[in-house]
């Protein structure tokens, strides 16, 4: 079983619309969850961090579950802007020296 | 002004070569990585160093052998590359501390290196 799984997608947004995807993370000592973008052919780049309580970003919301281990993002008013792959991203305890555990991502694509 | 930069940003070679891969950092971080990212998209990491020093290393063949010259270099030299070895590689780094502040901190990825081995 992966450590971090999310579903592959993708998930065809018109734009405006709004789109949510979760993860599911296998390991309860993880300590820390990301959402990390990556556009097609380039780096992945920091979206947000995801705290206990839930943030938001603009646009971004973020929520945490950890009795169920799972992460979710929610994108309001979508751009073509935001087509790109999104990835969930787990950090184990602070021992774990900056490991991240990435999921496979999820696509989305914004259409006009 | 590139905070991770990597060098080159492909390679395409040939199966039983050796190549190597730079990675420089111009952030002040005292944390790199190494991650590999395959056919499917999944980004693993593969090694890291702190100071110099080897903090991480996931199973990966004897083949692979990072290097960390100083805290703002890591480079990746891989041995007799096998078809299995093309992916794309990212570099990236970090500040890590010993403390519960290190929880959140960001790590910034280098631009890629595409390796293709024929």
């Amino acid at each position: 079983r992966k450590e971090v799984e999310q579903d592959p997608g993708p998930f065809n947004v018109p734009e405006g619309a709004t789109v949510a995807f979760n993860c599911t993370y296998s390991n309860s000592a993880s300590q820390s969850f990301f959402w990390y973008r990556q556009d097609c052919r380039k780096e992945p780049k920091l979206l947000m961090s995801v705290y206990s309580s839930g943030n938001e970003d603009g646009r971004f919301t973020a929520q945490l579950n950890r009795a169920s281990q799972y992460i979710s993002l929610l994108i309001r008013d979508s751009k073509l802007s935001d087509s790109a792959t999104y990835l969930c991203v787990v950090k184990g305890g602070t021992d774990s020296w900056g490991k991240l555990q990435f999921g496979a991502g999820t696509q989305v694509v914004v259409t006009p | 002004d590139t905070a991770v930069s990597q060098t080159p940003k492909y390679l395409v070679t040939q199966m039983g070569n050796d190549k190597s891969i730079k990675c420089e950092q111009n952030l002040g971080h005292d944390t790199m990585y190494w991650y590999k990212q395959d056919s499917k998209k999944f980004l693993k990491i593969m090694f890291s160093y702190n100071n110099k020093e080897l903090i991480i290393n996931e199973t990966v063949p004897n083949r692979f052998s990072p290097k960390s010259p100083d805290k703002a270099h890591l480079n990746l030299h891989i041995n007799s590359l096998e078809l299995g070895d093309s992916a794309v590689y990212f570099c990236a780094s970090s500040q890590e501390l010993r403390t519960e502040d290190n929880l959140y901190n960001e790590q910034f990825f280098g631009p890629g290196t595409r390796l293709t081995v024929l």
